[in-house]
């Protein structure tokens, strides 16, 4: 079947500073994806969604870019802060009800 | 409490006994939906279900059995549970128009 996978499965950025997440995605016929955020002991949480018609949407310092070209995902998170980090994830929509998930990215974020 | 919970957060049994794991919220959400997580793997689906009564396979269904009865719960029972069956377990729930799911806090079930 299909897959989700990330480039980075640990990522440390100073805080302040701008991080970058990455996914790969493989089904060219995906419409839909989004990014989660999980911290230590809890669930996903959404942060932000993209649909295939768009290249770029832009939330509360975060911003997701999608290139279809290449079929790969990033998130951006700007003035990276302590309380971002967790681990990430990406999901493709593959069916009107089924994601695939990718493993995480873990994001540390050092004072 | 408004949202999505899920009970036990933890739970320990043994290999061969049943065990059920609840899942409860308070949105009136139509879709709701079971996960596990593992380490080095993404969440899989289980199972999910479009509306009271009507349930689905996921990716991995082998072992689990769903029902929903009303519209706000969604248990999953594990009828003979075995070691691989060793995991952390998410519910989530969706409105109908939306593709966004909530998730719960999970359940960390250990087999032994």
């Amino acid at each position: 079947g299909e897959s989700v996978g990330l480039h980075l499965p640990t990522l440390s950025v100073q805080e302040g500073d701008n991080s970058i997440i990455n996914c790969a995605y493989s089904n060219s016929a995906s419409d839909y994806f989004i990014w989660y955020k999980q911290e230590s002991g809890k669930g996903p949480q959404f942060i932000i969604d993209i649909r295939s018609n768009m290249d770029k949407r832009q939330g509360q310092r975060v911003t997701v870019l999608l290139n279809k070209t290449v079929k790969h995902l990033s998130l951006q998170i700007a003035a990276t802060q302590p309380g971002d980090s967790a681990v990430y994830f990406c999901a493709e929509l593959y069916n009107f009800n089924k994601f695939y998930f990718g493993s995480g990215t873990k994001l540390n974020v050092k004072p | 409490d408004a949202g999505i919970t899920q009970s036990p957060r933890y739970k320990i049994t043994e290999t061969g006994r049943q065990v059920t794991l609840m899942c409860h919220q308070t949105w009136s959400h139509s879709y709701m939906f079971w996960y596990r997580q593992d380490l080095g793997h993404g969440l899989r689906l289980i199972y999910y279900s479009a509306a009271a009564d009507i349930t689905d396979k996921g990716e991995v269904p082998d072992g689990y059995v769903v029902s929903r009865s009303k519209t706000e719960n969604f248990p999953l029972t594990l009828e003979s549970a075995t070691r691989s069956q060793t995991s952390v377990y998410f519910c989530a729930s969706r409105d109908r128009d939306l593709y966004e799911q909530y998730f719960g806090p999970g359940t960390r079930l250990t087999v032994t």
